[in-house]
């Protein structure tokens, strides 16, 4: 079965840092862009960074862009994203997702979250 | 932010019909497909359609997705009890080189 599990969420102080890990397994990794996106409570889905199969290409959303890094082990089947300079309004619940095929953006399979805590 | 718009909720009774709008722009909803997700409280997102009106498997065919211009739809018929969720559209924003999602719809069952 294709299953992505997130792990690395904390109670971070703001300023702090944190990096979250996917692990992926049941496919090959490598073939597939990865995702990341968010949910902070009761609040909406907010799509965080995007990372090409091979990780040479990322996209952010404007929020996050000199803060947050996307990478990729393809070796390991992992993603990853480092979170520096965190803000309260970081708060949320994040989540790995993958598409589903690798040439739309259609997120199929989903992990189950990992939160981020941001607070003094 | 936002840039794809969904009403705040919708509801019907048991086997109605229920639809949810999305309203975009032409950087996104014109120009690249649209997906929707359904979100039961305290799981993850599910796919539900994807390429504008495409049903994973497994999807039943009661969930149904067009789109024209800037705007797309997902319809619901055969309103179930399990129904009851948030539903969100996206697509992807040249404009803002990234993935934008919709406000979010919550479906309610009378």
């Amino acid at each position: 079965d294709v299953q992505l599990v997130e792990s690395g969420g904390d109670l971070v102080q703001p300023g702090g840092s944190l990096r979250l890990s996917c692990a992926a397994s049941g496919y090959t990794f490598s073939t597939f862009a990865m995702t990341w996106v968010r949910q902070a409570p009761g609040k909406g889905l907010e799509w965080v960074s995007t990372v090409s199969g091979t990780g040479l290409s990322t996209w952010y959303v404007d929020s996050v862009k000199g803060r947050f890094t996307i990478s990729r082990d393809n070796s390991r089947s992992t993603l990853y994203l480092q979170m520096n300079r965190l803000r309260v309004e970081d708060t949320a619940l994040y989540y790995c997702a993958k598409p589903s095929s690798w040439d739309n953006d259609a997120f199929d399979i989903w992990g189950q979250g990992t939160m981020v805590t941001v607070s003094s | 932010q936002s840039v794809l718009t969904q009403p705040p909720s919708a509801s019907g009774t048991p086997g109605q019909r229920v639809t949810i709008s999305c309203s975009g722009s032409s950087s996104n909803a014109r120009r690249n497909t649209v997906n929707w997700y359904q979100q039961v409280p305290g799981t993850a997102p599910k796919l539900l359609i994807y390429n504008n009106n495409q049903r994973p498997s497994g999807v039943p065919d009661r969930f149904s997705g067009s789109k024209s211009g800037t705007s797309a739809s997902l319809a619901i018929s055969g309103l179930q009890s399990e129904d009851e969720a948030d539903y969100y559209c996206a697509a992807w924003d040249d404009s803002l080189s990234g993935h934008v999602f919709g406000t979010g719809t919550k479906v309610t069952i009378l």
